[in-house]
């Protein structure tokens, strides 16, 4: 498949050890946050989300941390895989329609 | 089926063929999106739809790309005349908003090349 985020920042990291990739969005209205994870030749695949009204929302080995006053976005990855080698995109939405994305992270599990 | 569809997963046009990529949504799902990802970027809003209404049409960079939904269900992107900076991959999304949840789901993309 095609290759994606060829040229991005790339986070590397041990497998086992913990991710943190930002994000910086740009709107201030933005009432809605999401993080994908994008393998090559593949859709983005929804990770986690986030309302404005909540500084930080826990999944399974996932946390994302919202921080409205500088704008920021983190998205954490306890004990990271192999399998979670991708690139991963922030999004952005207002009145939770069209998503706008940051130009996303590579992340690279070394074993 | 349990995802999004998209339909051809590839496509080769020469340059000013017209070119039609299919959308099979989440099965109930009332909203409908359309983006562009170029390569090595992050995906573009092209369009949005709520059943077979189109709300938003504000991201189709030219009068050459035209989305429909006539049934509120499969949705078909089209581009007439393309042009070379109309390769990218094409991505449908959908989601529920009914259900509370505004969460969307895309599908694999069309890979589209213009030569």
């Amino acid at each position: 498949g095609e290759s994606v985020g060829l040229h991005l920042p790339t986070l590397s990291v041990q497998e086992g050890d913990n991710s943190i990739i930002n994000c910086a969005y740009s709107n201030s209205a933005s009432d809605y946050f999401i993080w994908y994870k994008q393998e090559s030749g593949k859709g983005p695949q929804f990770i986690i989300d986030i309302r404005s009204n909540m500084d930080k929302r826990q999944g399974q080995r996932v946390t994302v941390l919202l921080n409205k006053t500088v704008k920021h976005l983190s998205l954490q990855i306890a004990a990271t895989q192999p399998g979670d080698s991708a690139v991963y995109f922030c999004a952005e939405a207002t009145g939770r329609r069209a998503l706008t994305f940051g130009s996303g992270t590579r992340l690279q599990v070394q074993p | 089926g349990a995802g999004v569809s998209q339909s051809p997963r590839y496509k080769v046009a020469k340059r000013g063929q017209d070119v039609a990529l299919r959308c099979d949504p989440i099965s109930g799902h009332v909203s409908l999106f359309w983006y562009q990802q170029a390569l090595g970027q992050g995906p573009e809003f092209l369009t949005y739809f709520q059943n077979e209404a189109q709300l938003d049409k504000s991201g189709l960079p030219s009068d050459r790309f035209f989305a429909e939904r006539p049934e509120g269900s499969v949705s078909t992107l089209k581009i007439q005349r393309t042009q070379q900076e109309d390769s990218a991959v094409y991505l449908c999304a959908s989601s529920d908003r009914a259900s509370g949840t505004d969460t969307q789901y895309f599908g694999p993309g069309t890979r589209l090349t213009v030569l």
